[in-house]
């Protein structure tokens, strides 16, 4: 699986969106990026995931550049409940089961 | 999404006694779930990886004798804890995944489990 980079930390005013960036340099053309986020005390939430189209569905948007070495997670209205780490993971879909490598993820805080 | 529970959410106990932590599926069946830990301000770090009805396979460095999974059926899989001791406290949490067939691999995780160890 492809290695990624996050910032560790972000802050976003409540209301605002939030746009969480990913760097996956290093990903192959037959791999996925995925979006999970963890609430304090929480076990990992799936948010999203896309090969090289925008995604779009009712908890976010995910953009993928057009060489898919980065994207973007964005929260268009950030609320207080969406404070939280946000891990992005890049990896091979198959029709079989496979362990997700999260990294350090982003600690993504909704200020009120 | 599926939903998945834990049970118990939260357990203090004495050194060298066992916990049991059970994941369970609510909603779907499946052939393979994963077992997860994380440390405080830590990433979750796997720990092993169990199909049904047959035995885990464990990541290295984490101890098979000490970490006991049964995965007896499709919606249950249990995690015990052999002879606790402080360094074991953590957060655990399951996950069972959308595979057999789903290309995407989404995961479903349950709400963990905090285990302090006195």
């Amino acid at each position: 699986d492809a290695k990624t980079t996050q910032p560790p930390s972000m802050d976003c005013a409540e209301g605002r969106a939030a746009n969480l960036p990913c760097n996956h340099s290093t990903i192959s053309g037959n791999e996925y990026v995925y979006w999970y986020r963890q609430i304090h005390s929480q076990g990992p939430q799936y948010i999203i995931h896309g090969l090289k189209n925008n995604e779009t569905n009712e908890m976010a948007s995910l953009i993928i550049t057009e060489d898919r070495k980065s994207s973007t997670l964005i929260l268009p209205h950030a609320t207080l409940r969406d404070t939280a780490v946000y891990y992005c993971i890049v990896r091979v879909a198959t029709g079989s089961a496979r362990q997700l490598t999260f990294g350090s993820g982003t600690q993504l805080t909704v200020l009120p | 999404g599926a939903v998945v529970s834990q049970h118990p959410s939260r357990v203090i106990c004495k050194s060298g006694t066992s916990v049991k932590i059970e994941c369970r599926s609510l909603d779907f069946q499946a052939t393979t779930m994963f077992w997860y830990r994380q440390f405080p301000k830590q990433s979750l770090m796997l720990m092993a990886t169990s199909n049904e009805g047959s035995k885990a396979t464990y990541e290295q460095g984490v101890e098979k004798d000490k970490f006991l999974i049964n995965h007896a059926s499709l919606t249950l899989s249990t995690l015990t804890v052999t002879s606790a001791h402080p360094e074991d406290s953590s957060f655990y949490i399951c996950s069972f995944s959308a595979g057999g067939g789903s290309v995407y691999n989404e995961q479903f995780f349950g709400p963990g489990t905090r285990l302090t160890v006195l």
